[in-house]
């Protein structure tokens, strides 16, 4: 099947860092990639879409300048937590379209962020 | 506004039992219902789909049933193996490969 990679899997950062999560499409082009956060125990719930080329869209209650997108290519998002704090910390989870082929959704594997 | 609302939120089953996960969704927007398979620290994994215009689906020991004028759909796991102890996710979604809604997670412990 078609695979998401996510880099990196799990940082560990300071207060008032920034950090930066990619999401790439290894065999596949993705036009549209959504990211997603999930605190332990609980469920997946959508952040932004990513569109290539464009403005990402921001779920209702989702700080954009907190949490910048930038999907450069077909087969790369990127998410960056600015100025971090501890209660960012969570596993980010993206997944990408194949917007050639199938139009089916897969997962990455996830990133572990843990701020101290 | 929880739009896919998840039931039980966990289940201990015997090997080779049946469990059975139930959602119920509001938005009649909704045409794809997909569920997911999550380990712990892994991302979600698509195990099965149905779309509105059928009332079941299976695949192997996973099978959907759909609903449509109630708005609510299950997944059953037949057999059930202790490999299958995983969060298991329900969602929707305009159309397939479009944003997700998912409902809360139930989690499955399957016992030897």
């Amino acid at each position: 099947g078609a695979v998401v990679s996510q880099h990196p899997s799990w940082v560990i950062c300071k207060s008032g860092t920034s950090v930066k999560i990619e999401c790439r499409s290894l065999d596949f082009q993705a036009t549209t990639m959504f990211w997603y956060r999930q605190f332990p125990k609980q469920s997946l719930m959508l952040m932004a879409t990513s569109n290539e080329g464009s403005k990402a869209t921001y779920e209702q209650g989702v700080e954009k300048d907190k949490f910048l997108i930038n999907h450069a290519s077909l087969t790369l998002s990127t998410l960056t937590v600015t100025s971090a704090h501890p209660e960012d910390s969570s596993f980010y989870i993206c997944s990408a379209k194949d917007t050639v082929n199938t139009g089916e959704l897969f997962f990455g594997e996830g990133s572990r962020l843990t701020v101290l | 506004q929880q739009q896919v609302k998840q039931s039980p939120q966990s289940l201990i089953v015997q090997k080779g039992g049946i469990s059975i996960i139930n959602c119920a969704y509001e938005n009649t927007a909704f045409d794809y219902f997909p569920w997911y398979q999550q380990f712990p620290g892994k991302g979600p994994a698509l195990l099965i789909a149905i779309r509105p215009d059928v009332s079941e689906k299976k695949e192997g020991r996973f099978t959907i049933s759909f609903n449509k004028s109630a708005k609510q759909f299950s997944l059953h796991i037949m057999d059930s193996q202790p490999g299958d102890s995983a969060t298991y996710f329900c969602a929707a979604s305009r159309g397939a490969g479009n944003k997700l809604t998912f409902g809360g997670g139930t989690r499955v412990l399957v016992k030897p």
